[in-house]
């Protein structure tokens, strides 16, 4: 099955940085999103982007689908960009089939 | 308006027991969605429901696992013969439309232990 890896696994960052998280995945996907998970557990969908660029607000993520990356930036951050972000890729667009989430990367924004 | 609800918000169980998980979608959702979160293996997709079409069973790890979705609306997630690696949180999420593009929006979980 599809492998998804991110990185970094662990991001340490001073209040108003920016920074990019990366998804790499091991084969073709028509379904890519990505996910925010606060500290207190509550799951947020950021983005479903497949391919292209989208923005909203301070986060923006681009995926580049023929290389199998995808990016997500969060700029100018805040404490409370605090918490995990997962990205989730599937390999049908019509459906929910397979998707695997990735790893994660744990962002902590210190005031 | 409510959001997505779940509950219990935390169960506890013997191994062997049956659990029966439920989630409230926000009204008029048409998409309904269960995940499971453990130490071991991270975030999972389990069943995801779409309208009245057949669910997608993919992601249930075995068939102790199964779903209903009455009446288009409430969910139950039910969990035959528990074993202690069914221990997780489990979460529900649901979309207004159908097809992925659609904003998830998660419930707060529940919380399993099975002894």
């Amino acid at each position: 099955g599809i492998q998804v890896e991110q990185s970094p696994p662990d991001l340490i960052l001073q209040e108003g940085a920016n920074s990019t998280l990366r998804c790499n995945f091991s084969d073709s996907v028509n379904n890519l999103q990505w996910f925010h998970q606060n500290p207190w557990g509550q799951l947020i969908n950021l983005f479903y982007i497949p391919s292209g660029t989208k923005q909203n607000g301070r986060l923006s993520a681009t995926t580049v689908a023929t290389e199998r990356y995808s990016l997500l930036y969060i700029s100018s951050s805040q404490t409370t960009d605090s918490g995990v972000y997962f990205c989730a890729v599937g390999g049908a667009k019509t459906s929910y089939d397979k998707v695997i989430f990735g790893p994660g990367t744990s962002l902590s924004v210190i005031p | 308006g409510a959001g997505v609800s779940q509950s219990p918000s935390n169960k506890v169980t013997e191994k062997g027991k049956d659990v029966e998980l439920r989630c409230d979608p926000i009204s008029g959702h048409t998409a309904l969605y269960w995940y499971r979160q453990s130490l071991g293996q991270g975030l999972e997709f389990l069943i995801y429901f779409q309208g009245n079409s057949a669910p997608d069973k993919s992601g249930l790890p075995s068939d102790r696992f199964s779903a209903e979705r009455t009446g288009g609306s409430v969910s139950t997630l039910t969990i035959q013969r528990t074993q202690q690696e069914d221990s997780a949180v489990y979460l529900c999420a649901s979309s207004e439309r159908q097809g992925l593009a659609d904003t998830q929006y998660f419930g707060p979980g529940t919380r399993l232990t099975v002894l």
